[in-house]
């Protein structure tokens, strides 16, 4: 069955950085667009990103533009996202979905905790 | 950005209830519409995609209807499980948008 399965969350400082990863299994990786999306605590969806099948020419939402950067590794069947110059406003859980328009399947998210 | 708006922003309703969840986009999308249910503590479960259409496994129960900027999620027989939250999303042009969110609960 399709399994996405996120990794990387973790208490960082302001100005941090971090990478994201999500491990996908149950189907061809190389085959499907990828997408995050993130969800700040006791708040709704924010779509951030897309990527290809090929992993180029990603597109980002314009409040994470320049900081963040999505890139896969179809060979292991993974998708990362690296955030740099984390804010406060980042902490979320941040899920990978499969697809873009729009995901099927979404993976159980991982917790960005941006604190001092 | 396409701004999606949700109302209403919340629902109390019962066992049974047939509730019906409204979605307008602030320009027109065709039937690039998705709707995702959420429920507390748990990954985001996408339901129908191009407004209609309901994923696999994703019993009829729930339907889908509308185009261009108007768009509604029907449940026909509340139960539940169906208690959460929903999300309709727009897929037409990027950013691809959110709403707000619609909490039904008891």
């Amino acid at each position: 069955q399709v399994l996405l399965v996120e990794s990387g969350g973790d208490l960082v400082k302001p100005g941090g950085s971090l990478r994201l990863s999500c491990a996908a299994s149950g189907f061809r990786f190389s085959d499907y667009y990828m997408t995050w999306i993130r969800q700040a605590p006791g708040k709704g969806l924010e779509w951030i990103s897309v990527i290809n099948h090929h992993g180029n020419s990603p597109y980002y939402a314009d409040s994470v533009r320049g900081r963040i950067t999505t890139s896969r590794d179809n060979g292991k069947n993974s998708l990362y996202l690296q955030i740099n110059s984390l804010r406060p406003e980042d902490t979320a859980v941040y899920y990978c979905g499969r697809g873009s328009a729009p995901p099927d399947y979404w993976g159980q998210g991982t917790l960005v905790t941006v604190s001092s | 950005d396409i701004q999606m708006t949700q109302s209403p922003s919340s629902l109390s309703a019962s066992v049974g209830d047939r509730v019906t969840i409204t979605c307008r986009a602030s320009q027109g999308i065709g039937d690039d519409l998705a709707w995702l249910q959420q429920k507390p503590g748990e990954a985001p479960k996408s339901l129908i995609y191009g407004a209609s259409s309901l994923q696999g496994g994703v019993p009829p129960k729930f339907s889908g209807g509308g185009s261009g900027t108007d768009f509604t999620l029907t449940i026909s027989s509340l139960q539940p499980e169906d208690f959460a939250i929903y999300y309709c999303q727009q897929y037409h042009t990027y950013p691809f948008t959110f709403g707000p969110g619609t909490k039904v609960d008891i």
